[in-house]
This record gives C-alpha cells, sequence and structure tokens, in this order.
C-alpha cells in the first residue's frame, strides 16, 4: 500500500465544472503539498497546508489532519487546468511520499 | 529570484555512456533533493543532500547512480554506464533550512538510446 494514495487516476470534466480531487495518506506528516505537472513535464508547487484551507485564484485546498485527508478543489475549470495533480507528503527525513497522481484534462 | 535551475533540459545518452545532470538550487537554500520519475509513473525520492554531505540516499539505485552537492557550484547526479531503463524524467527541488515546502526545477528528460 502506497503511504499516500490519490483518487481519481484520471478525470474528464466540461469546462465550467466544479473538479474534486481526493487525497488520503497514512504516514504521520506536519504539512501537506499539492503539485502540479503541465503537459511539457514541469512541476509547480500549488501549495503547501497544515490545517484548515487555502484558496488561490480557482484552486482550494483542504485537509483534515485527523482524518489524513485532503482535497483539492477547482471551481469554474478551464481548459489551461488540464495537468497531473500530485499530493505529495514530507516524511520526517524530508523525503517527499508522492500519490501516483491525477490526469485532469478540461474539455471546452 | 531564479528558481531552481536544471540542465540541460534534454539529455540523450548511448547505452554504457554517462549522464551528468546539473541542478542549481534557489539561491540561499542549502537542502537539495533528486526525485525520478519514470514513463508512466509518478515521482519516486532518489537522496537528500546538504552541502558536502549525503543525508539520505535510500531511494538510489545501488549501482552506478550516484549525487554530489559540493560547497561551491551545483549539485550533480551522476549515472555511469547508462541502461535504457534509466531513461526517465529527473527532478531537482531545494528548499531553505528548517522549511517543509520544496521548489521543485523543470526536470532533466534523459533518453537512452
Amino acid at each position: 500500500k502506497n503511504e499516500v494514495e490519490q483518487s481519481p487516476q484520471n478525470l474528464t470534466a466540461q469546462e465550467g465544472e466544479f473538479i474534486t480531487i481526493n487525497c488520503s495518506y497514512s504516514v504521520g506528516i506536519s504539512a501537506l503539498h499539492w503539485l502540479q505537472q503541465h503537459p511539457g513535464g514541469g512541476i509547480v508547487s500549488l501549495f503547501m497546508l497544515s490545517s484548515g484551507k487555502k484558496k488561490h485564484g480557482r484552486l482550494i485546498a483542504t485537509i483534515n489532519i485527523q482524518e489524513k485527508h485532503s482535497s483539492l478543489h477547482i471551481t469554474a475549470s478551464h481548459p489551461r487546468d488540464s495537468a497531473v495533480y500530485i499530493c505529495a507528503a514530507p516524511n520526517t527525513g524530508n523525503q517527499f511520499y508522492f500519490g501516483t497522481g491525477t490526469s485532469l484534462t478540461v474539455i471546452p | 529570484n531564479a528558481g531552481v535551475m536544471q540542465n540541460p533540459r534534454h539529455l540523450v545518452r548511448r547505452r554504457g555512456q554517462e549522464a551528468r545532470l546539473r541542478c542549481s538550487p534557489v539561491k540561499g537554500h542549502s537542502h537539495v533533493y533528486w526525485y525520478r520519475q519514470l514513463p508512466e509513473e509518478g515521482l519516486k525520492f532518489m537522496v537528500y543532500l546538504q552541502k558536502e554531505n549525503i543525508i539520505d540516499e535510500s531511494g538510489m539505485p545501488k549501482e552506478r547512480f550516484s549525487a554530489e552537492f559540493p560547497k561551491e557550484g551545483p549539485s550533480i547526479l551522476r549515472i555511469q554506464q547508462v541502461v535504457r531503463g534509466d531513461s526517465a524524467a529527473y527532478f531537482c527541488a531545494s528548499s531553505p533550512v528548517g522549511a517543509d515546502i520544496q521548489y521543485f526545477g523543470a526536470g532533466t528528460r534523459l533518453s537512452v538510446l
């Protein structure tokens, strides 16, 4: 079993739809990261959160430390949101455990 | 401020050659991490370095792979006698002391012919 599990693996949405990607982890962490990998392969760090909720534009990330669960939401999705979204949990040794990623395609 | 710089972006090698991947961390960051993303797979941790020290290399293959982060200059991931299975995207990330967040480079795509 992976330390970090994401769902769904693949997601196709119509432009404008509200999107949710889920992440569950089994390791003890101080913070959780959401990363975005563009079709060209580059990785961008979207959020680091240790409690509650963070919002950046149309992206919202929430975390429940007790339940070891985080969600990434995209409101009013757009084709340019098409990417792979990766949940990552650092362990005490500063390594990251990565989820396998959710491949999102937003259709115009 | 420049982010994490990796070069080259693309590297082609023939089987048996050596591959050297370079990573310049964000200015002032003393921690460097290397990750590998095999085709159709997720990111996997390889090694964690601080200046002149390897802190954790538990994700590194036992043979042919080595990494360094010298006092001056970039971090280097070195793969000797490359094989086709080494073809992957190699990402470097850096962080300042005491921080959880890591800043990723754009990656080096290694293709072994």
